[in-house]
């Protein structure tokens, strides 16, 4: 079956602009993260989302980073007025809910700010 | 904080070698434990878990992994590598209270030689 899709798979910006990445999650997975990988660094978690309850945004490095999930589905991450530091590869990841179930990962978005 | 530490970063084999990359993690409950592998260009995909019972667990193309409590490590083995098997992996972390997400390494890349 389909996997997680991510879009863009690249996208460039110049510092100071707004970008929004798309995460769409294995149809039937309630559970929705999502991570930044920075060049020589691991997965930082930056928020997650399961079913109706309140996101855990306990990762999001700074108020520039916001994310929603509409439907239970589609999950947007908006970077406002970005930054250098922001260039990374933006994982998304998605899983049924509870511990034993794994997570699935999406090919990312890289991430250049300029 | 809870964190995972891999303390290898880069590591070169020759083919048929042994494999073995540590991870060690801090934190003092019950935690599910992963290995992930990112094969170049591919999405992250998961190599083994941990969840509960026989601490060495078999995953994927012939690599197994021992968690031992006392010592807070999950290393991942291999007895013989392949060239295919080029590869950046990453020990992950799921606490079985709080936070749902992963808690990633900083990965460790290795590279066969044939």
């Amino acid at each position: 079956g389909a996997g997680v899709s991510q879009s863009p798979s690249n996208k460039v910006t110049e510092k100071g602009k707004d970008v929004e990445l798309r995460c769409d999650p294995i149809s039937g997975h309630t559970a929705l993260y999502w991570y930044r990988q920075s060049l020589g660094q691991g997965l930082e978690f930056l928020i997650y989302f399961q079913g109706n309850s309140a996101p855990d945004k306990s990762g999001l490095p700074s108020d520039r980073f916001s994310a929603e999930r509409t439907g239970g589905s589609v999950s947007t991450l908006t970077i406002q007025r970005t930054q250098q530091e922001d260039s990374a590869v933006y994982l998304c990841a998605s899983s049924f809910p509870g511990q034993q179930y794994e997570q699935y990962f999406g090919p990312g978005t890289r991430l250049t700010v300029t | 904080a809870q964190s995972v530490s891999q303390h290898n970063h880069h590591v070169i084999l020759s083919e048929a070698a042994s494999l073995e990359l540590g991870c060690n993690y801090s934190y003092g409950g019950t935690v599910n434990l992963f290995w992930y592998v990112q094969y170049p260009g591919q999405h992250l995909q998961l190599l083994l878990k941990y969840f509960s019972g026989d601490p060495l667990v078999k995953g994927i193309k012939g690599f197994e992994a021992e968690f031992i409590k006392s010592k807070f490590s999950f290393n991942l083995r291999k007895p013989s590598v392949q060239w295919s098997d080029t590869a950046e992996y990453f020990c992950a972390v799921k606490r079985n209270t709080g936070r749902r997400a992963l808690t990633f390494g900083s990965g460790t890349r290795l590279q066969v030689q044939p």
